[in-house]
C-alpha cells in the first residue's frame, strides 16, 4: 500500500528554525520532492532527494532516509513570508501529495 | 523564466455542462499532469499525460473526464458532464524529461459548478 504522514500544523516565530517532518510508504520509489504552497495558489517546487542525506539550498534544507521511509524540510531564519502549507510528495512517475503541513510564523 | 499558463482561471459552469480547461506546458517539458485541490484539501493527481497517451491516472479520473494535447502548446482537460463535486482548483503540471522531473504547476482553474 501507499502511504504518506506530515504533521498537520506547525508554528513558530520570525528568525527560528522549524522542521517538518514527512514519513512515507510506497512502491517504486524514485525520490522524494518538497513543495511549498501559499493559500490560493500553486505548489511551487522546493527540493528534491534522491539519495540519502542532507541537500542545502540557501534557508532551506531537506533530509532524506530512504530505508526508514523518512524525509524532513528544515527551515531556517523564518520569515513572516514562509507561512504556507508544506507539502512532501514521492516521486513515483506522479506525485502524491499528502494533506501537508501548514506553517504559521508569528512575528 | 518560462512558465505554465492556464486558461480561464475562473470558471463558472451549470451542473451536467461540459467544462474543457487549457493548459499551456513549458515549450520544452514533454510530461503533462492534471490535479485537483477541492477547497481546504489536499492536492489530488488526476492523470499525467507522455508522448501523446495516457501514462497513469488516479481512480478520480473516470469516463467523466478526458485529456488532449490537440497541436504543439495545449494541454487540455475536459469534464463531459459536471457534477457539483467537481468544483475544485484544477492545476496543470509539466516536467522535463530528464530528472528529477520537478513539475513546474500552473496558477490553476478555479471550477464553480452550480
Amino acid at each position: 500500500g501507499q502511504s504518506l504522514e506530515q504533521p498537520s500544523e506547525v508554528t513558530a516565530v520570525e528568525g527560528a528554525i522549524v522542521q517538518i517532518n514527512c514519513t512515507y510508504q510506497t512502491s517504486g520509489f524514485n525520490g522524494l520532492f518538497w513543495y511549498q504552497q501559499h493559500a490560493g495558489e500553486a505548489p511551487t517546487f522546493l527540493s528534491y532527494n534522491v539519495l540519502d542525506g542532507l541537500e542545502e539550498k540557501g534557508r532551506f534544507s531537506s533530509f532524506l532516509s530512504r530505508s526508514k521511509g523518512y524525509s524532513y524540510l528544515l527551515l531556517k531564519e523564518l520569515q513572516m513570508k514562509d507561512s504556507a502549507s508544506y507539502l512532501c510528495g514521492p516521486n513515483t512517475d506522479k506525485l502524491i501529495f499528502g494533506t501537508g503541513t501548514r506553517l504559521q510564523v508569528f512575528p | 523564466e518560462p512558465e505554465v499558463t492556464q486558461t480561464p482561471s475562473h470558471q463558472v459552469t451549470q451542473m451536467g455542462q461540459e467544462v474543457i480547461l487549457r493548459c499551456v506546458p513549458i515549450s520544452n517539458h514533454l510530461y503533462f499532469y492534471w490535479y485537483r485541490q477541492i477547497l481546504g484539501q489536499k492536492v489530488e493527481f488526476l492523470v499525467s499525460f507522455y508522448n501523446n497517451e495516457i501514462s497513469e491516472k488516479s481512480e478520480i479520473f473516470d469516463d467523466q473526464f478526458s485529456v488532449e494535447r490537440p497541436d504543439g502548446s495545449n494541454f487540455t482537460l475536459k469534464i463531459r458532464s459536471t457534477k457539483l463535486e467537481d468544483s475544485a482548483m484544477y492545476f496543470c503540471a509539466s516536467s522535463e524529461p530528464d530528472p528529477p522531473m520537478e513539475q513546474y504547476f500552473g496558477p490553476g482553474t478555479r471550477l464553480t459548478v452550480t
